[in-house]
C-alpha cells in the first residue's frame, strides 16, 4: 500500500531551469495538492486539484504550473527555477465526501529542492 | 486577512502533560485540523474539529470554541517519540486549509 509517492526525493537545480516533480497516489483520492513548505512558516498551498482535467491556484501559484490528466497522477512543473523556489515540496491526496473536501490528508515524503 | 497563531516551541517532561494552543481567523471556517511532523518527515493527521468541544482520542484531545477563534492540542503521558512539531490548520469558507507555522514540541525525560 504505497500511499502517496514522490519522485525525487532530493534535487539541485540552477536558476533558469525547469523540472517536473512527479506525485502519485493509489488509494482512488479525487482532491489531490502541492504544498510548499518554509523554514518559520506554515504550509503554502500552491495548486490543487478536486478531479481529473480540474485544477486551481492556490495562495502561491506563480512560477509553478500542474495538470491532472488521470485520477492518480498531480505533477508539478517548475517553469523557470528561482532561488526564492528554494523549499521541500509536499503532495497530498485526500477524498472528497459528500462535496466536502475536508477530510484527513495524506501526505508524500516530500522533495528537497535547492535552486543555486 | 486569514491568520493560524500557534507558539513556537514548547518543552515539556516525559510522562507529563501539555496543551498546544492555536488561535485562528479564517474567511468563514469550515473546521480546525491538527496534523503532527516529525522533523524530516511528512505531516500525519491527529484531528478535526468542527463543533465545539472536546474530541478524545487515546493519549491525544483536541478542543474547539468557534465563538473564540480558539483550539488546543492536548496530550498526555507525553513519551518522547511525542517530540515533534505540531501543525494547526484552519478551513476557510472555500473548504481552503491556512496552515500556521508549527509549535516545535522538546520533550525531556
Amino acid at each position: 500500500n504505497a500511499g502517496v509517492t514522490q519522485t525525487p526525493k532530493f534535487q539541485v537545480l540552477k536558476t533558469g531551469q525547469s523540472m517536473t516533480l512527479q506525485c502519485a497516489q493509489d488509494m482512488n483520492h479525487e482532491y489531490m495538492s502541492w504544498y510548499r513548505q518554509d523554514p518559520g512558516m506554515g504550509l503554502r498551498l500552491i495548486h490543487y486539484s478536486v478531479g481529473a482535467g480540474i485544477t486551481d491556484q492556490g495562495e502561491v501559484p506563480n512560477g509553478y504550473n500542474v495538470s491532472r490528466s488521470t485520477t492518480e497522477d498531480f505533477p508539478l512543473r517548475l517553469l523557470s527555477a528561482a532561488p526564492s523556489q528554494t523549499s521541500v515540496y509536499f503532495c497530498a491526496s485526500s477524498r472528497i465526501s459528500g462535496g466536502n473536501p475536508n477530510q484527513p490528508q495524506h501526505f508524500g515524503d516530500g522533495t528537497r529542492l535547492s535552486i543555486l | 486577512g486569514q491568520n493560524i497563531d500557534q507558539p513556537t516551541e514548547m518543552t515539556a517532561t516525559e510522562g507529563a502533560i501539555v496543551q498546544i494552543n492555536c488561535t485562528y481567523q479564517t474567511s468563514g471556517f469550515n473546521g480546525l485540523f491538527w496534523y503532527q511532523q516529525h522533523a524530516g518527515e511528512a505531516p500525519t493527521f491527529l484531528s478535526y474539529n468542527v463543533l465545539d468541544g472536546l474530541e478524545e482520542k487515546g493519549r491525544f484531545s483536541s478542543f474547539l470554541s468557534r465563538s473564540k477563534g480558539y483550539s488546543y492540542l492536548l496530550l498526555k503521558e507525553l513519551q518522547m517519540k511525542d517530540s515533534a512539531s505540531y501543525l494547526c490548520a484552519g478551513s476557510d469558507s472555500n473548504y481552503q486549509l491556512i496552515w500556521g507555522a508549527g509549535t516545535k514540541l522538546i520533550i525531556k525525560p
